[in-house]
């Protein structure tokens, strides 16, 4: 069964905490993105990738961080720089230019 | 940078009515537009996708055109069920391998 899965689905951060956002896809797609959504606003982008060890920043990069080790995986650290982390993450992957984004279910990241 | 908005930001209408959605973006480049589907604490569901070049899409009761040129897109629900009601977004893929989207749609369909 073909898809992307994102965990946990609810995340809980203390003060100065880094917290790591998992997002792994068996699509065999090359470009993975992360998305932050708060109420009233559109999807913001925080990173991308196209390919295996490589990334860019997109429009709301500080206080983040990912890597791409894997094809499969894309995993985000919100870290401690990130001083209004509650939102709802999205992770999509998507293949070549042409084809259609594909969205995880979500992480609800909340702060204690 | 690409700004996408999208009108009216809600909607309410009773069942089997037909409506339209409204998407407008600001930079013509683009390699396609989609159209999404959110539930409510729910990932997107991809409804549509135009490539640069088509001028409409449909799956069944959803019908997608967009207009490059002028900046717009529109979705068309032909006979709304209240199944239909969630937020729909609209997003536009720039010449940057990025995606840029809309603020979204909330429709409710009054049954």
């Amino acid at each position: 069964d073909g898809g992307i899965t994102q965990s946990p689905k609810y995340l809980f951060r203390k003060e100065g905490q880094n917290v790591t956002l998992s997002c792994e896809q068996n699509l065999n797609h090359d470009a993975m993105y992360w998305y932050r959504q708060d109420p009233g606003q559109g999807l913001r982008l925080i990173y991308y990738s196209q390919i295996v060890n490589d990334f860019q920043k997109g429009d709301i990069a500080e206080g983040y961080s990912v890597s791409r080790e894997k094809k499969e995986s894309f995993p985000l650290t919100v870290t401690s720089a990130q001083k209004n982390p509650t939102a709802f993450y999205l992770c999509a992957s998507a293949g070549n230019v042409q084809e259609t984004q594909y969205f995880g279910p979500g992480t609800r990241l909340l702060v204690l | 940078k690409q700004e996408v908005t999208q009108i009216p930001a809600a909607l309410s209408v009773p069942e089997g009515e037909n409506l339209v959605l409204n998407c407008s973006f600001t930079d013509s480049a683009i390699y396609n537009l989609q159209w999404f589907r959110q539930d409510p604490g729910k990932g997107l569901t991809s409804l549509l996708l135009i490539q640069s070049s088509q001028r409409e899409q449909t799956s069944g009761r959803l019908n997608a055109s967009l207009d490059k040129s002028s900046g717009r897109s529109t979705l068309y629900i032909a006979a709304s069920q209240p199944g239909d009601s969630a937020t729909y977004l609209c997003a536009v893929k720039g010449t940057g391998n990025q995606f840029y989207f809309g603020t979204g749609t909330s429709l409710t369909v009054i049954p």
